[in-house]
């Protein structure tokens, strides 16, 4: 069974700093990985898909870099901003199911 | 283009009863998928449909159940509802369920079982 763990559950960082958000997975045979943010008492809007044969990906601010062979994926967001405080979630799809973990809770200081 | 909406957005209901939750994915997609969100378990996988045949399965009992129509929409249905099964309930699309697609989500719907 596949088992995605997010370190550290919640953080806080003053504004302007680079955010680093990591997850790490127990199965290796991944389809893609998927980054999310929610928003409370929201849905979940996809950031970054990462697939299998790839190891990174980038939109704007956002990078996430994928390692099969280590379980790992990583997630920087640069010069964080109040408007990035929110919960980001990693998922891995490992058969039209993805698994996530229980998400990085970001709260940015201004 | 819309995205995915879920209705209704809030229910509560008394144990016992029974709950039938919808989800209209984005134009032209053809899976939907579904997930529990509880504080203490995280996000769980339910079950994936595709063109109306339920592909894929997760650990919940039978009291789950959906359907798929063939307008994509898709349904799914709690019945004898306990305690546990308060969570926020929220829908996936995409365009086949294919690895290499997105899955978009909607809103949620939160289900209160008092």
């Amino acid at each position: 069974k596949q088992e995605v763990t997010q370190i550290p559950a919640a953080l806080s960082v003053p504004e302007g700093e680079n955010l680093v958000l990591n997850c790490s997975f127990t199965d290796s045979a991944i389809y893609n990985l998927q980054w999310f943010r929610q928003d409370p008492g929201k849905g979940l809007t996809s950031l970054l898909l990462i697939q299998s044969s790839q190891r990174e990906q980038t939109s704007g601010r956002l990078n996430a870099s994928l390692d099969k062979s280590s379980g790992r994926s990583t997630l920087y967001i640069a010069a964080s901003q109040p408007g990035d405080s929110a919960t980001y979630l990693c998922a891995v799809d490992g058969n039209n199911r993805l698994a996530f973990g229980k998400g990085n809770q970001v709260v940015v200081i201004p | 283009k819309a995205g995915v909406t879920q209705t209704p957005r809030y229910l509560i209901k008394t144990r016992g009863q029974q709950v039938t939750l919808s989800c209209s994915p984005i134009s032209g997609h053809r899976s939907v998928s579904w997930y529990q969100q509880t504080p203490g378990q995280g996000l769980q996988f339910l079950f994936e449909y595709f063109s109306e045949t339920q592909r894929n399965k997760g650990n919940f009992p039978g009291r789950f159940s959906g359907r798929q129509f063939s307008n994509s929409r898709s349904e799914m249905n709690v019945s004898t509802l306990e305690l546990g099964d308060s969570a926020l309930y929220l829908c996936a699309s995409s365009w086949r369920g294919r690895a290499e697609d997105t899955q978009y989500f909607g809103p949620g719907t939160r289900l209160t079982v008092l």
